[in-house]
């Protein structure tokens, strides 16, 4: 019934690991995404995925990277963690690019040691 | 660079009341703006979303208001209840498909 749903919902590990989050939407929507909510609970876009495009925000380091098996999953792989990427990671959706509504998941609290 | 900022970062009201959560943002050239609640621990629920060639948007006790031209949105909740308690965000998609947030307008509804 989920709309986007991600695993895990928290993710512990070491500075150094790799690791990923999965995020799946069973929305039909051709756009996917990936945000970062710091300490301060601000949102901010990571990845926008729509039809074998990626857009990437300038500022996130090349250690994210998304990977897309299909349309309906967006991955995020995050190498060689450090203890700045603890944070809430946010997959999400939407129909299409810019006009429409976005649908999030439900975050993935990610704590760096 | 687009910048989005809310105002009040926080607001407590007694149940009831109706409130008005207030966005603004530095550059007109939107798409859209989206209204968001976020509460404690979860994930982002979408409210509201206003075309940048309309004026507002209603569901509900909800409505929201835009004015592209002074870089403004607000959203109007009526007769608040305890279970409106929860973080605000607006966001505004421009270019890129870029999705800027604003911080939040943390609301209590003491009932």
């Amino acid at each position: 019934d989920t709309a986007v749903s991600q695993t895990p919902k928290y993710l512990v590990t070491q500075m150094g690991n790799d690791k990923s989050i999965k995020c799946e939407q069973n929305l039909g929507h051709d756009t996917m995404y990936w945000y970062k909510q710091d300490s301060k609970k601000f949102l901010k876009i990571m990845f926008s995925y729509n039809n074998k495009e990626l857009i990437i925000n300038e500022t996130v380091p090349n250690r994210f990277s998304p990977k897309s098996p299909d349309k309906a999953h967006l991955n995020l792989h995050i190498n060689s963690l450090e203890l700045g990427d603890s944070a809430v990671y946010f997959c999400a959706s939407s129909l299409r690019l810019a006009e429409e509504t976005q649908y999030f998941g439900p975050g993935t609290r990610l704590l760096v040691l | 660079k687009q910048e989005v900022t809310q105002i009040p970062a926080a607001l407590s009201v007694p149940e009831g009341e109706n409130l008005v959560l207030n966005c603004s943002f530095t550059d007109s050239a939107i798409y859209n703006l989206q209204w968001f609640r976020q509460d404690p621990g979860k994930g982002l629920t979408s409210l509201l979303l206003i075309q940048s060639s309309q004026r507002e948007q209603t569901s509900g006790r909800l409505n929201a208001s835009l004015d592209k031209s002074s870089g403004r949105s607000t959203l109007y909740i009526a007769a608040s209840q305890p279970g409106d308690s929860a973080t605000y965000l607006c966001a505004v998609h421009a270019g890129a498909n870029n999705l800027f947030f604003g911080t939040g307008t943390r609301l209590t509804v003491i009932p």
